[in-house]
Order: C-alpha cells, then structure tokens, then sequence
C-alpha cells in the first residue's frame, strides 16, 4: 500500500510472553520511528532508523525491548516477557531522507493479560 | 530539547474558525514549528509546518509570531471530522531533531 503498514492490528497476550510487532514502511523511506501511546497520553518516543547509521535507541524504556530493521526497509519491534504496564498502542512512522514530513501508520494495540 | 506550550482543550463550533495556539518561548533559530493532528484511533498525521514566514496550505494556516516565541494553527471552518489532538512540536535540523517529541496537545472538540 502507500502509506505506513503495521501489523498485527491488535494483540492481546498473556503476562510472560514474548510479542512481535512488524512495520513496513513507505517505500523508499530511509528513516524509521517507533513510538508507544498509552491509553490517553501523549506519544512516548523508542527508536529511531536511519538508513545504515547506528539506530538511535535512547528510548527504549527497558533491556526487555528491542528492534531491529533488516534490510533498510522492514522493522520489527520485540517485547520479551510482557508485563501489563506494556499494554499501549505502538506506532511506527517513516520518512524520506532529508524530508520534513513523518508518516504514521495505524498502530498495534497491544494488550497485556 | 526546546519544549512548547498548548492548552489541554478547546472547544469550537462547526462552520467557524478556530485558533489553536502554542507558546515555545526558548526556540532556537534554527528549529520548525510542526503541526501534527491525532483522530480518534488513529495515528499522527502531519498539518503543517513552517519556520518563520506564515504558511498555508490546504488543511490549514500557521501563523507564526514575529519573534517566533508562539504560533497559532488555523482551522478557517471547523468540520466535525476536525475533532482530534493537535500537536505543536519543535524540531531542530540538527540530527537531533530527526526525532518529533510529543507533548500532550490540545484536544479539539467540534460542537455541531
């Protein structure tokens, strides 16, 4: 499609399990952004891709959470042994090298039982 | 990172203008103002961005202050479909800035 695809839509899992979030972004796209919002707050940056430079990971809010981007293009988002406070919507945007505009998809709404 | 201000809602009726401001009185010369909205389950998506000259575009106007320490976003006629969370962001064209920090927006409520 032509914008930001994000998949699954939703996941519901359980405590203790391990969880993969996957975005593809725009074709051509060099940089790569995930964020997570959790349920009426604002957008709380992770990760940042650029092209072949080392990600920017400042974000990431525990050793439990980890991304990787294969290919420049496909990024997935891992989260090992979830807990409840991890239950968020998890967005992923991309934008074009030396762009202004940064494009969101969806979301995956995770949930944590 | 510079940081700005909006307050948390407004409400507007439909069919008037509405005016959605933000103060970021510590920008650098070097940082854009960006506009971002959120609908209702869905993601950010971007409005407009400028960095001093006032901008429009099919969406809307930024209108930006003379010493740049606030703007205002302008929705001409306010729809229904333009209830959402509105972001005022500062992005520098540093590599630091290749990141959007959020704050917690205005929300937008149309009344019909």
């Amino acid at each position: 499609g032509a914008g930001v695809s994000q998949s699954p839509s939703n996941k519901v899992t359980e405590k203790g399990k391990d969880v993969e979030l996957r975005c593809d972004p725009i074709s051509g796209h060099t940089a790569l952004y995930w964020y997570r919002q959790s349920l009426g707050q604002g957008l709380e940056f992770l990760i940042y891709f650029q092209g072949n430079s080392a990600p920017d990971k400042s974000g990431l809010p525990s050793d439990r959470f980890s991304a990787e981007r294969t290919g420049g293009s496909v990024s997935t988002l891992t989260i090992q042994r979830t807990q409840q406070e991890d239950s968020a919507v998890y967005l992923c945007a991309s934008r074009v090298d030396g762009g202004n505009t940064i494009y969101f998809g969806e979301g995956s709404w995770l949930t944590v039982v | 990172d510079a940081k700005t201000t909006q307050p948390n809602s407004m409400e507007s009726n439909e069919e008037e203008p509405v005016h959605l401001p933000c103060n970021h009185s510590t920008i650098s010369g070097t940082d854009y103002i960006h506009w971002y909205r959120q609908l209702p389950s869905q993601g950010p998506e971007y409005v407009i961005h400028g960095l001093t000259s006032n901008v429009n575009n099919r969406m809307a106007s930024l209108a930006i202050a003379e010493d740049r320490k606030s703007s205002t976003l302008i929705l001409h006629r306010a729809t229904l479909r333009d209830a959402a969370v509105y972001y005022c962001i500062l992005r520098a064209t540093n590599n630091a800035g290749n990141m959007l920090t959020f704050g917690g927006g205005t929300r937008l409520m149309v009344k019909p």
